[in-house]
């Protein structure tokens, strides 16, 4: 049971645009910022965005992140093919001593 | 370029101990804390521990809080991982990762290539 939740499963077709949610509480996406990862079977995630809406070099402005409140997205325009991949939410938790927290994934399939 | 390179998985038994290591190179290591992430077989991510740069600050996710520790050799530019009391449930694909940015935030820019641990009879 992961502390921050996403839908097991998305799907879309190439040109389209797709959004990924991320839902929190107060002790992490509410107060904290949001990272997201991209996962290819058999390897490291990459990260896509971070500081909720931020894009490290590299990153296509395809991918984009917002929050509002508890919650988070990911919204990918233009999908593409080799978008077809595992996307991770993240963020601190401050609950107890603090820690890092992932949402479960979200398997994205384009049709 | 950054370099994460982990090493130390392997098979052990139930109850079994383990340290991992991650040598880093590319950057100034001790400018920046790091974590530990797990990826089970066909499973999610998982953060389990977070050491600042100075070694000082120290986290645990509650899943491995008493049987793993955490700590840093700034001098060697080397993370650790000692862990105890190993579980089936511990059996992962084990990550070192550096933040984007020198904080606690979880956007890890670079990634080791993992290392397996294997738990079992």
């Amino acid at each position: 049971q992961s502390v921050l939740t996403q839908p097991p499963s998305a799907s879309g077709t190439p040109g389209q645009r797709v959004t990924i949610s991320c839902s929190g509480s107060s002790s992490n996406i509410g107060r904290n910022s949001v990272n997201w990862y991209q996962q290819f079977p058999g390897t490291a995630p990459k990260l896509l965005i971070y500081s909720n809406n931020q894009r490290p070099s590299g990153v296509p402005d395809r991918f984009s992140g917002s929050n509002s409140g508890t919650s988070a997205s990911l919204a990918i325009s233009g999908l593409q093919s080799d978008d077809e991949a595992d996307y991770y939410c993240a963020a601190w938790d401050d609950t107890l001593s603090g820690q890092g927290v992932f949402g479960g994934g979200t398997k994205l399939t384009v049709l | 370029e950054v370099q994460l390179v982990e090493s130390g998985g392997g098979l052990v038994q139930p109850g079994g101990s383990l340290r991992l290591s991650c040598a880093a190179s590319g950057f100034t290591f001790s400018n920046y804390p790091m974590t530990w992430v797990r990826q089970a077989p066909g499973k999610g991510l998982e953060w389990i521990s977070g050491v600042s740069g100075s070694g000082s600050g120290i986290f645990y996710a509650a899943s491995v809080k008493g049987r793993y520790t955490i700590s840093r050799d700034n001098s060697k530019n080397t993370l650790y991982l000692q862990m105890n009391g190993l579980r089936v449930e511990d059996t992962a694909v084990y990550y070192c990762a550096k933040p984007l940015r020198s904080t606690w935030s979880p956007g890890f820019d670079s990634w080791g290539q993992g290392t397996l641990v294997t738990v079992s009879s």
